[in-house]
């Protein structure tokens, strides 16, 4: 069974400052892997993903994401965060021998930016 | 480029009336095709999915239908609402590598 854990559910940070979010995986194989975020009452926008080759991944936006397969871990990070990224934050991921079918999500991390 | 539209983008519904929600994507031929349903502050949950017109597999059963009458078109209904129907509803396609998924904007559903 595969499943993606988001520990932090709300991560309030100020405008400027760095962000970390943290995101674990279990599969038995390494996945494909994924970062959404989630704007007030709209859908999801795909932020960065990764299939396979450098671990370090470049994403929209000035975000990137580093995979460690030692950790099963995907954290996605920004190095100065703007009041607009204030949103919801969700970590997937997907088996490499299934279509999106097969995605699982984590349960999401609220970020709020103050000014 | 390929663009994924919702509609209703937002409905409230009474207790037993029906529904119905479609998705339609342009510029994408024989998409897989899927709908998510997310409760108020909650994740994702798939619910259907198709990869052919005609064709639809059921992932979660929460008393709703899909179908897929057209190649570019997806659609959510049920007969009967129930309370616990109310929610955020997504459709998304896969791209090209089959593996990541494009969401749509939503329908927001309220039902009463």
């Amino acid at each position: 069974a595969q499943s993606v854990t988001q520990p932090d559910a709300r991560v309030t940070v100020s405008e400027g400052a760095s962000l970390q979010l943290r995101c674990k995986y279990s599969y038995s194989a390494t996945p494909y892997l994924f970062w959404y975020v989630q704007y007030p009452r709209q859908g999801l926008q795909l932020l960065l993903k990764y299939y396979s080759g450098d671990p370090v991944v470049q994403g929209v936006n000035s975000f990137e994401a580093e995979f460690s397969k030692s950790n099963s871990s995907f954290h996605l990070q920004k190095a100065s965060v703007h009041w607009s990224d204030s949103a919801v934050y969700f970590c997937a991921l997907s088996p490499t021998n299934s279509a999106g079918n097969k995605l699982t999500f984590g349960i999401g991390t609220r970020v709020l930016v103050r000014p | 480029a390929q663009t994924i539209h919702q509609w209703p983008v937002a409905e409230i519904k009474a207790v037993g009336s029906p529904l119905s929600l479609g998705c339609t994507i342009k510029g994408k031929s024989s998409p897989n095709l899927y709908w998510y349903w997310q409760a108020t502050g909650g994740t994702l949950q798939q619910l259907f999915y198709s990869i052919t017109v005609g064709q639809v597999e059921s992932v979660v059963q929460l008393n709703l239908s899909a179908s897929r009458p057209k190649d570019d078109q997806f659609i959510l209904s049920t007969e009967k609402l129930l309370l616990s129907h109310s929610g955020f509803y997504l459709c998304a396609w896969t791209g090209d590598s089959g593996n990541t998924l494009y969401f749509g904007e939503g329908s927001r559903l309220i039902v009463v």
